[in-house]
This record gives C-alpha cells, sequence and structure tokens, in this order.
C-alpha cells in the first residue's frame, strides 16, 4: 500500500510555541490530505481538508488561525500548531489517498508544557 | 451529512473465542465502508474494506466483515481471537463522491491470554 510519513513523531513544546508538523506521501502524489485529531481513549475527529494550491477546507469548532495548514506541493502538507498551549496536546494524524481509501501516517504526539 | 455508531466500547474476550463488533452508519447515497486497527502505540492499518460485489469481505489476519444495506450495518468478525489481536477496531465510512472518512467511536477490544 501507499506510504504517509509525519515528522516529526514526537514533539515537546512550550506554553506558547508555534509547533509545524509534516505529512508527506511517499510513493503517490495527494491532492488532498486529511488531518485528524485523536485525544486519548478517543475516535479521530476531522479537523481539517488540506488541498493542493488553495485554501485548507476547516470542519466545525476548528479554529483556523490556531491550526494554520499549508499543502504546497502534491506530496507534502503542513499543519502549523500556533501558540501552541497545553490543551492543545493532542495525537495528530495525517492521511492521503484517493479512489475511496485512506492511507495514515503513524501521527505526531504534541506534548504542551 | 454521514454519522458511525460502533455500541461496543470495550470488549473482553479470552483467546479462542468468537468476535464481532458491531458497526452502523447513516447515510443515504452509495458508500464505501472500512475497518481499522489501531494496536498499542501504533498507527492505523487497513484491516479490510468494502466498495462494492460480495458484501461479504475477507480482511487481513482472519477478520472478515459483512455489509447489510438494509441494516446499514458492516459488522467485523473473527472466528477465533489471539492475544496478539488487541488493540482499538474503528470502523470507516466515506461516500462515493470524496474521499473523507467518517470514524465511529471506536471498540477497545483486550484479548486475555
Amino acid at each position: 500500500g501507499a506510504v504517509v510519513s509525519q515528522h516529526p513523531s514526537w514533539v515537546i513544546c512550550k506554553s506558547g510555541t508555534s509547533v509545524k508538523i509534516e505529512c508527506r506521501s511517499l510513493d503517490f502524489q495527494a491532492t488532498t490530505m486529511f488531518w485528524y485529531r485523536q485525544f486519548p481513549k478517543q475516535s479521530l475527529m476531522l479537523m481539517a481538508t488540506s488541498n493542493e494550491g488553495s485554501k485548507a477546507t476547516y470542519e466545525q469548532g476548528v479554529e483556523k488561525d490556531k491550526f494554520l495548514i499549508n499543502h504546497a506541493s502534491l506530496t507534502l502538507s503542513t499543519l502549523t500548531v500556533t501558540s501552541a498551549h497545553p490543551e492543545d496536546s493532542s495525537f495528530y494524524i495525517c492521511s492521503a489517498g484517493g479512489l475511496g481509501e485512506q492511507f495514515f501516517g503513524p501521527g505526531t504526539r504534541l506534548t504542551v508544557l | 451529512a454521514q454519522s458511525v455508531s460502533q455500541h461496543n466500547h470495550h470488549v473482553i474476550l479470552s483467546e479462542a473465542a468468537s468476535l464481532e463488533l458491531g458497526c452502523n452508519y447513516s447515510y443515504g447515497g452509495t458508500v464505501n465502508l472500512f475497518w481499522y486497527v489501531q494496536y498499542p502505540g501504533q498507527h492505523l492499518q487497513l484491516l479490510l474494506k468494502y466498495f462494492s460485489g460480495d458484501p461479504l469481505v475477507k480482511g487481513i489476519k482472519g477478520f472478515e466483515a459483512e455489509f447489510i444495506k438494509s441494516k446499514f450495518s458492516f459488522n467485523l468478525r473473527k472466528p477465533s481471537v489471539q492475544w496478539s489481536d488487541t488493540a482499538e477496531y474503528f470502523c470507516a465510512v466515506n461516500d462515493i463522491a470524496g474521499n473523507m472518512l467518517t470514524f465511529g467511536g471506536g471498540t477497545r477490544l483486550m484479548v486475555k491470554p
């Protein structure tokens, strides 16, 4: 199957700093990527749909200015958590795919102190 | 909007017991259906998928699922579970027009050796 990578796999930062998470499709091009958030012992919640060359589409309740998404190329989407706070601590997962099937990255664990 | 329900939040079984995890969805159109598994500390992996054709789908590691259109269900089954099946299982749905996946709340399975 197709491979999606994420970097970093774990990041710890101080409150108030910004953190960038990268999502790459390694062996295929993805015009659309998705960003999810998973709290402990909970399901994945879609945050936004990242579209190459255009603005991301955010789900209701997700702050656009807080979670900046850039889909600069067909193989790379980035999620920047701006001015992170402890409540932003979570597991962030991206996915990419097409024809009805999504391939998931390994996730990035963000811990904000 | 589509939604997915997994009624079993936690399941505890002994090895060799049979497994059935429920998944129901609500959506008026044609859908693609998926079961994903997330082993402790690992990322999501696709177990099986249904797009069309035979409603009984066989996946990896001895899992299968049956799509019953009249019941809007896609239950996951395994005749004999192993300790290594301990994981969280997510049912997901998307409509054939788009790529966005909607996840169920997940079922945490623990298999006692």
